[in-house]
């Protein structure tokens, strides 16, 4: 079946440095969402990337559909304190059932 | 608050017992999903409605596990004889379909259980 993957699981960085997570598909996507989850906290809706190659940007938040649409990527430029939680991918393919990522769980040191 | 409520938050049950949670998406919203979340793993997709048709279970799920939506509005999601393997988060999703390509969940805050 279907599987989803996320590389780092986990990732320490220091407040200011830059982050990034990877999510790659086994079959190509319709389209891809990201969450992003506190400790404690229920996946909150982050982005959706539908086009081959498309890049979005949200603040400090850049993210990527591969061009074959099966991976992904979000960075995060200049890390925060509140950007500590764990980020989940989440891709469908054909009907409307979501897969989850293994997820990457940041911690930001200041 | 997204909107989407769920019934109980914690539930603590003894083996082999049936429990029941209850999901309230925001009510213009005709999908709704059931997803299990186990510590350190992500969402894990259980089942899916469109209005009140169950159009998709998982095949990881067995005969144990059923759920509802009657008229398309609140969903219950049915466990019989739990299992101490049943201890999770079980989370509700829902979203606005239709047309529009932009399919935001919005995740409820979710019911823990825990099997003893």
């Amino acid at each position: 079946g279907q599987q989803v993957m996320q590389i780092p699981q986990y990732q320490h960085v220091q407040e200011g440095e830059d982050f990034t997570t990877y999510c790659n598909s086994s079959t190509t996507l319709s389209n891809i969402q990201w969450y992003k989850q506190r400790p404690g906290g229920h996946p909150v809706f982050l982005i959706q990337l539908v086009k081959s190659g498309e890049v979005k940007k949200q603040k400090r938040l850049t993210f990527q559909f591969g061009e074959a649409k099966k991976n992904s990527s979000l960075h995060i430029t200049a890390t925060q304190t509140t950007d500590v939680g764990t980020y989940f991918c989440a891709g469908v393919s054909g009907t409307y059932k979501y897969i989850f990522g293994t997820g990457t769980r940041l911690k930001v040191l200041a | 608050d997204t909107g989407v409520s769920q019934n109980p938050r914690h539930k603590i049950t003894k083996r082999g017992q049936n429990v029941t949670f209850r999901c309230d998406p925001i009510s213009e919203h005709n999908r709704l999903y059931w997803y299990r979340q186990t510590l350190g793993q992500g969402p894990e997709f259980l089942t899916y409605f469109q209005n009140e048709a169950q159009l998709e279970k998982s095949r990881l799920l067995s005969d144990r596990f059923s759920a509802e939506r009657p008229k398309g509005s609140f969903s219950t999601l049915e466990i019989q004889r739990t299992e101490q393997g049943d201890s999770a988060m079980y989370l509700c999703a829902s979203f606005a379909g239709g047309r529009s390509s932009y399919n935001e969940q919005f995740f409820g805050p979710g019911t823990r259980l825990t099997v003893l």
